[in-house]
C-alpha cells in the first residue's frame, strides 16, 4: 500500500532534549515536505526537500533541522525543543515539484513539549 | 507571498442540504489550487485540485469546486451533505516553482443528522 509513514505518532518529553520525528514514504518521490499545523493557523510548511541531498527552509524553520541521505526518509530534528514547538506535525510526498501534483500526508506526529 | 483565507471556522448544514465551504487565494502566476479533508487522527486526504480548464472541477466522495478567477475564490461544494462529510477541510494553493504548499486555516464541517 502506497502510503506516508511517521513515527512516533505521539511523545511527550521536556524543553532541551533533542528528538527525531521520523517520515518514510513507498512511493519513491522525489519531494517531501514538513508541516505543522496548530489551530486556525492551517499547516505552515517548515522544510521541504526536492530530491535527495536537497533541502530548504519553508515559512517556519527556526529549530528544525532535516535531512535527506536517502529518497524515502526525511526526519525531523529538533535539536533542543521548547514549548512553542508542542503542536501536530505531518511529513507529505509528492512524485515531484510539478504545481499541480497533489500531496501524500501521514498521519501526523503529536508533539507536546513540557 | 502567496497566501489562502477560509472566512468560516465553521459551517453547519443539514443532512441532505447542499453545502459550501468558501476559499479565497492570493498568488503570482497561474494558480494550482487544492482542497484537502482531514478526519479526527488522520492525516490530510486529497478530495480535488484546480489547474486550468473547466470551473468545475469534481473531486472524491460527490464534491465538486467552483474556480471564479475574478474573484480569487475556489469554493467547495457539494449537492446534497451526509453526516460523514463532518470533518476540517482545508483549501492550498501551490506555487508555480512546485515547491512551496500554503494552507488556509481549514473550515469545520459539521454536518447534523
Amino acid at each position: 500500500e502506497a502510503q506516508v509513514t511517521q513515527n512516533p505518532r505521539y511523545l511527550i518529553t521536556v524543553t532541551g532534549k533533542k528528538l527525531t520525528v521520523t517520515c518514510s514514504q513507498n512511493m519513491n518521490h522525489e519531494y517531501m515536505s514538513w508541516y505543522r499545523q496548530d489551530p486556525g493557523l492551517g499547516l505552515r510548511q517548515i522544510y521541504y526537500s526536492m530530491n535527495v541531498e536537497v533541502t530548504d527552509k519553508g515559512d517556519v524553520p527556526e529549530g528544525y533541522k532535516v535531512s535527506r541521505k536517502e529518497k524515502r526518509n526525511f526526519p525531523l530534528i529538533l535539536e533542543s525543543p521548547s514549548p512553542n514547538q508542542t503542536s501536530l506535525y505531518f511529513c507529505a510526498s509528492s512524485p515531484g515539484v510539478l504545481p499541480n501534483q497533489p500531496q501524500h500526508f501521514g498521519d501526523g506526529t503529536r508533539l507536546s513539549i513540557l | 507571498a502567496q497566501s489562502v483565507a477560509q472566512p468560516e471556522d465553521q459551517v453547519n448544514v443539514a443532512e441532505g442540504n447542499p453545502l459550501t465551504v468558501k476559499c479565497t487565494y492570493s498568488v503570482s502566476g497561474n494558480p494550482y489550487l487544492f482542497w484537502y479533508v482531514q478526519y479526527p487522527n488522520r492525516g490530510l486526504q486529497f478530495l480535488l485540485k484546480y489547474i486550468t480548464g473547466d470551473n468545475l472541477v469534481k473531486g472524491s466522495y460527490g464534491f465538486e469546486a467552483e474556480f471564479n478567477k475574478s474573484q480569487t475564490s475556489f469554493h467547495l461544494k457539494k449537492p446534497s451533505a451526509l453526516v460523514s462529510d463532518s470533518a476540517l477541510y482545508f483549501c492550498a494553493v501551490r506555487n508555480n516553482a512546485g515547491n512551496m504548499l500554503t494552507f488556509g486555516g481549514g473550515t469545520r464541517l459539521m454536518v447534523k443528522p
